[in-house]
C-alpha cells in the first residue's frame, strides 16, 4: 500500500475562479497515476490515467500534470463552476493491478 | 450499456454475522476490484479478481473473501463482522485484464452498517 497524500483536504472556490491541488506519492516503483472525480450520491468517475513523467492531460476545464521523479501530480480546474463541486481522488499504482487512493480533496464551488 | 451495478444498496448487520455483497461489471470488462471506504478515508484496495481467481490482495484479513463467476460478476464475503467493518464497499471493473494503465469504472457502492 502506497503512502498517498492529497492537499488541501478541502477548499472553497468562488464561481469563475481557478484552483489547483496536489497529490503526493512515493516516486520509487511508479507505474501509473489515476485521477477520479466523485460527486455526492454518484459513483467515482475516471478523469485521467497518467503514466509518463511530464504528462499533461486535459478534459474540458480540468487538467493534470505529473512529475514521477519527485512524486507529485497537480490537478487544475479553470473557471470553476458549481458542477465542479466534488471530491477529487488520486490513486497511484506501483504495479499493474492495485491502486492506492488518497483521502481526496473536496472542492466546493460557491455561486 | 449498463455500467457497474452493485447490490444491495444498503445493509445493516449485527456483529459476528456474515455478509455477501454483489457486483456486476460493465459490459465487456473482465476484471473486478473491491474497495472499502471508511469515513474520512480514500477507498482501500481489498482484492482483485481476474479469470475467476484472486490475483492481488490488499491488507485485509482472511475474513474478507471473494469470488468471480464465469460471467465476470463478483461477490465479496465478509465473515465474523466487526463494528469496524462498517463502511462503503465499492466495486470497480476494468478491461484489458485489469491493467492499471487503464481506467476503472466504479459502481455506486454498498453501504454496510454493523451494529
Amino acid at each position: 500500500i502506497l503512502n498517498v497524500e492529497q492537499s488541501p483536504q478541502s477548499l472553497h472556490v468562488q464561481e469563475g475562479d481557478s484552483t489547483n491541488f496536489t497529490c503526493s506519492f512515493p516516486s520509487s516503483n511508479f507505474y501509473a497515476l489515476h485521477w477520479y472525480r466523485w460527486e455526492t450520491a454518484k459513483s467515482p468517475e475516471a478523469l485521467f490515467v497518467m503514466t509518463l513523467n511530464g504528462d499533461e492531460k486535459k478534459k474540458g476545464r480540468i487538467s493534470a500534470t505529473l512529475n514521477t521523479k519527485e512524486g507529485y501530480s497537480y490537478l487544475y480546474i479553470k473557471g470553476s463552476q458549481p458542477e465542479d463541486s466534488a471530491t477529487y481522488l488520486c490513486a497511484p499504482s506501483s504495479n499493474d493491478y492495485k491502486l492506492s487512493f488518497g483521502a481526496g480533496t473536496t472542492v466546493t464551488v460557491r455561486a | 450499456d449498463a455500467g457497474v451495478t452493485q447490490s444491495p444498496t444498503h445493509l445493516i448487520k449485527t456483529r459476528g454475522q456474515q455478509v455477501t455483497l454483489r457486483c456486476s461489471p460493465k459490459s465487456g470488462h473482465d476484471t473486478v476490484s473491491w474497495y472499502q471506504q471508511a469515513l474520512g478515508q480514500g477507498p482501500q484496495f481489498i482484492f482483485q479478481y481476474y479469470e475467476e481467481e484472486e490475483r492481488q490482495r490488499g491488507n485485509f484479513p482472511d475474513r474478507f473473501s471473494g469470488h468471480q463467476f464465469p460471467n465476470y460478476s463478483s461477490e465479496l464475503n465478509v465473515n465474523a463482522l466487526l463494528l469496524g467493518d462498517s463502511a462503503l464497499y465499492l466495486c470497480a471493473s476494468s478491461g484489458e485484464a485489469g491493467s492499471s494503465l487503464y481506467e476503472q469504472y466504479f459502481g455506486p457502492g454498498t453501504r454496510l452498517t454493523v451494529t
